[in-house]
């Protein structure tokens, strides 16, 4: 039962343009969201997170922006750069849970010139 | 401050062989996470310990799986007997705390049984 969906595997976008990843997720109990960053054959770095009690988090280049009604989040990241090219995983917890994070398929994000 | 490590990074069994993973969290993080990557799917919880002790193993596959943190230090996940299924990339990830506080995800062990 995947409860956090990243229904684009792949999203192409040119330098310096703004790249939008979308998540959706089915768990109403869910209150703390996160972007985690991977590179090939490193571990997911934390990028942001949006606790529930918000709509916007912005970090530099990077803001999410959460719409709790439609159980949706996404990841604006403007402008674009090469070092951006990675895969995006979107997670969500529950603050009862103890941290147990669950995460999304991915979005691989390639930054071209 | 070193980060989360793994050992190894790469390993390469046969069906039915032992493979014992490791994972030594960042100094003083009493958190320790157990997350799995199968092909390129959803990084999946497998299980969490504070300090020495299972807080949630809910995610363990099955039983052919055994966690341990003796001492509350460094982890180990054993795979013992290894299945086809069971190949992929496991991540473990440390906390200062648990709840919202930010995992930090080690490199992975890539697991392939053959």
């Amino acid at each position: 039962d995947q409860q956090v969906k990243q229904n684009s595997p792949s999203l192409s976008v040119q330098e310096g343009r703004i790249s939008i990843l979308n998540c959706d997720y089915t768990n109403s109990m869910f209150d703390y969201f996160l972007w985690y960053k991977k590179y090939p054959a490193e571990g997911p770095t934390f990028l942001i997170s949006i606790s529930s009690i918000k709509d916007k988090n912005e970090d530099g280049r990077f803001t999410v922006f959460l719409n709790k009604s439609a159980k949706h989040l996404s990841l604006h990241i403007v402008p674009s750069q090469p070092g951006d090219s990675a895969v995006y995983f979107c997670a969500a917890t529950r603050d009862d849970s103890w941290g147990k994070l669950q995460f999304g398929a991915g979005t691989q994000v390639v930054v071209t010139p | 401050e070193a980060g989360v490590t793994q050992f190894p990074s790469h390993s390469v069994i046969e069906k039915g062989q032992t493979v014992t993973l490791r994972c030594d969290p960042i100094s003083g993080h009493d958190n320790l996470y157990w997350y799995r990557r199968v092909m390129g799917k959803e990084i999946k919880f497998l299980l969490h310990f504070v300090k020495e002790s299972k807080q949630d193993e809910s995610g363990m596959p099955n039983n052919r799986f055994l966690a341990e943190r003796t001492g509350g230090t460094y982890s180990t996940l054993k795979v013992q007997p290894a299945e086809l299924e069971d190949s992929g990339v496991y991540f473990c990830a440390s906390s200062q705390a648990s709840g919202q506080n930010t995992q930090y995800f080690g490199p992975g062990t890539r697991l392939t049984v053959l």
